[in-house]
């Protein structure tokens, strides 16, 4: 099993560009999240999905989009860069939403907006 | 709301000494508690957790943690540490009741260095 598997890893954007930032899971999950990690701030939750077809709105969704047609795969779009949504992104994800699954990561895409 | 805190952005310990990385929660109802480790530039990676039953948990790589209803805290120990356990280690938590619709919320993190 590959597991999470984010990608690019590195992507330098301009502001007001539009991209995605793709997340795969080969573990037959039914959640996965996505959040931004920056410095002093912890991880924060983006958005997140319990199964295919289903997303909600997490702690820091604006800018952001999301959705979820297959169980393995979650992308996140980004609409129009800001400078302010340079971070590291990771992709997560679990068996379900039981509250005691513990959650698995990517490695990270890390995005600079210019 | 759940929340947690990390008091220490920064720990230094000697290696071979001891080590504990402090944690306290809030939440509405019971707690469900969890560790996490980074390392740079990789994902988080589980350590351990706390669901129910036993106060000391026993995770990866010989770490445990203690929960502490009463103190509202969670922190992860070891007994000896390792300088291969420099990282950046995150405590996270739910809720029980639903109330943050079963989502974690993570602590800022504290970064653990342990000199040789």
């Amino acid at each position: 099993n590959a597991g999470v598997t984010q990608t690019p890893k590195f992507q330098v954007l301009k502001t007001g560009q539009s991209m995605t930032l793709q997340c795969a899971q080969d573990m037959n999950h039914e959640y996965m999240s996505w959040y931004r990690q920056d410095p002093g701030m912890g991880l924060r939750l983006i958005h997140y999905s319990v199964g295919a077809g289903i997303t909600d709105q997490g702690e820091v969704p604006n800018g952001y989009n999301v959705s979820r047609s297959t169980t393995e795969d979650f992308p996140l779009r980004l609409l129009s860069a800001a400078p302010s949504q340079t971070s590291v992104y990771f992709c997560a994800s679990s068996y379900s939403q039981t509250r005691n699954q513990p959650q698995h990561f990517g490695d990270g895409t890390r995005l600079s907006i210019l | 709301a759940q929340s947690v805190a990390q008091p220490e952005d920064q720990v230094n310990v000697a290696e071979g000494n001891p080590l504990t990385v402090k944690c306290t929660y809030s939440v509405s109802g019971n707690p469900y508690l969890f560790w996490y480790v980074q390392y740079p530039n990789r994902g988080l990676q589980f350590l351990l957790k706390y669901i129910t039953g036993d106060n000391l948990v026993k995770g990866s790589y010989g770490f445990e943690a203690e929960f502490n209803k009463s103190q509202t805290s969670f922190h992860l120990k070891k007994p000896s540490a390792l300088v291969s356990d420099s990282a950046l280690y995150f405590c996270a938590v739910r809720d029980d009741t639903g109330a943050g619709s079963y989502q974690l919320t993570f602590g800022k993190g504290t970064k653990l260095s342990v000199i040789p």
